[in-house]
């Protein structure tokens, strides 16, 4: 069975903390995503990548950052977390090889910061 | 600008009929089509899918349809069941397995009892 895992399901962290996401996949796959979602704002991409220590910006990528030391962990950074940053953090990953492959989507990461 | 857009944020449906699920996309290069499924506090689940050489594809009590003149599609579902409450996301992919796939905002399902 196909799994993508991320470290927590709820967390909890102070304004201006550094924060850590982290996300494993075990199906083999090229390209990893990061995505939030908000109420009314859909799934909106913040990173991909689509090798190792390759990285891509996505839609809005301002305060994070991330880290693709190994093909199977995607990392997401917050460095400094900020209020607007609470939101509902989800990981995905996909094979490469044409448009024809499906996401497959970890089960999120409930972020608050006071 | 949104490529990929679901007009309606949410759809009220009662228990056995059937709910219609609709897409609108702007990119003729879109080749491939998904619908996902969300629950609350839980990641999307994929649903059911279309590539652009079809016109309809069906899976049990899921049926999407794709018009590409119209670059519209849509997913009904029959009989709409309570536990299909649900956000539904439609998402749309180029034939590149290294882009993203591109989501709509989603549509809230509510099928009532």
């Amino acid at each position: 069975d196909v799994k993508v895992t991320q470290s927590s399901r709820y967390l909890v962290k102070r304004t201006g903390e550094k924060v850590f996401l982290e996300c494993v996949q075990d199906m083999d796959h090229e390209n990893m995503f990061w995505y939030r979602q908000d109420p009314g704002l859909g799934l909106r991409l913040i990173y991909f990548s689509y090798d190792v220590k390759m990285k891509e910006k996505g839609d809005i990528p301002e305060g994070y950052s991330v880290s693709r030391e190994k093909k199977e962990r995607f990392s997401l950074i917050l460095e400094s977390a900020s209020t607007n940053q609470t939101s509902m953090y989800l990981c995905a990953s996909r094979n490469r090889g044409g448009s024809y492959n499906e996401q497959f989507f970890g089960p999120g990461t409930r972020l608050t910061v006071l | 600008d949104q490529q990929v857009k679901q007009n309606s944020p949410s759809l009220s449906v009662q228990e056995g009929r059937i709910s219609i699920l609709n897409c609108d996309y702007t990119n003729s290069m879109f080749d491939y089509f998904l619908w996902y499924k969300k629950y609350p506090a839980e990641g999307p689940t994929f649903l059911i899918s279309i590539s652009s050489i079809k016109d309809k594809n069906e899976d049990g009590r899921f049926t999407v349809f794709l018009n590409k003149s119209a670059k519209h599609l849509s997913l009904h579902i029959v009989p709409s069941q309570p536990g299909d409450s649900a956000v539904y996301f439609c998402a749309a992919s180029l034939y590149s397995g290294n882009t993203p796939l591109v989501f709509g905002k989603g549509t809230r399902l509510s099928v009532i009892a």
